[in-house]
């Protein structure tokens, strides 16, 4: 079946940059990635998405491989803000299927 | 621009009752999607109003509903409640049709239901 999967944790040292994976082996033609992260207690925050080339914003950098079945989201210079769960979330759209697709998030953790 | 708000925030139910929780898209957007998140399970997909129609389903039991009005605001309803449907129940909004264009989705801060 469809699925992503991330790491359940990673570790960073504080101002390192966090390199965080995510596998979506099924997603194919139009379908973006989308990253969001979850702080305790309050709805996932929105960071960035793409389809196919490298983005970059404001609070990270997304890289994507050239066939689209695995991305990483870096985050250049971790603070301890940063620590949350991190999602990787895709919509795989066929005939008459159209699933949306959450990993069990990456539970990031920044060490002072 | 007010994000995405979520009514009530927390809420406390009894077995067999049922729940309408309410959830105010971004001005402007037209897509409100719905998701039940616990700790053993995740964040799972309920459903996805788009215009007042429901375009997609998640793999939930008839006793979820949801609807959405002109206006773009959406409830989502809980009948016959279980224990296990104690929750963060999370909405988001996007401007349209998400996942196939450049169209991201907004989450509030959920409700919190928890059914004893």
């Amino acid at each position: 079946d469809a699925k992503t999967t991330q790491p359940t944790s990673m570790d960073c040292a504080e101002g390192r940059a966090a390199n965080l994976p995510c596998n979506h082996s099924t997603i194919s033609g139009n379908e973006y990635v989308y990253w969001y992260r979850q702080i305790h207690s309050q709805g996932p925050q929105y960071i960035i998405h793409g389809l196919k080339n490298n983005e970059t914003n404001e609070m990270a950098s997304l890289i994507i491989t050239e066939d689209r079945k695995s991305s990483t989201l870096i985050l250049p210079h971790a603070t301890l803000r940063d620590t949350a769960v991190y999602y990787c979330i895709v919509r795989v759209v066929r005939a008459r299927d159209d699933k949306i697709i959450f990993g069990k998030g990456t539970r990031l953790h920044i060490l002072p | 621009k007010a994000g995405v708000t979520q009514t009530p925030r927390y809420l406390i139910k009894t077995r067999g009752q049922q729940v309408t929780l309410s959830c105010s898209p971004i001005s402007g957007h037209r897509s409100v999607s719905w998701y039940q998140q616990t700790p053993g399970q995740g964040l799972q997909f309920l459903f996805e109003y788009f215009s007042e129609t429901q375009r997609n389903k998640g793999n939930f039991p008839g006793r979820f509903s949801g609807r959405q009005f002109s206006n773009s605001r959406s409830e989502m309803n809980v009948s016959t409640l279980e224990l296990g449907d104690s929750a963060l129940y999370l909405c988001a909004s996007s401007l349209n049709n998400w996942g196939q264009n450049n169209s991201p989705l907004h989450f509030g801060n959920g409700t919190r239901l928890t059914v004893t």
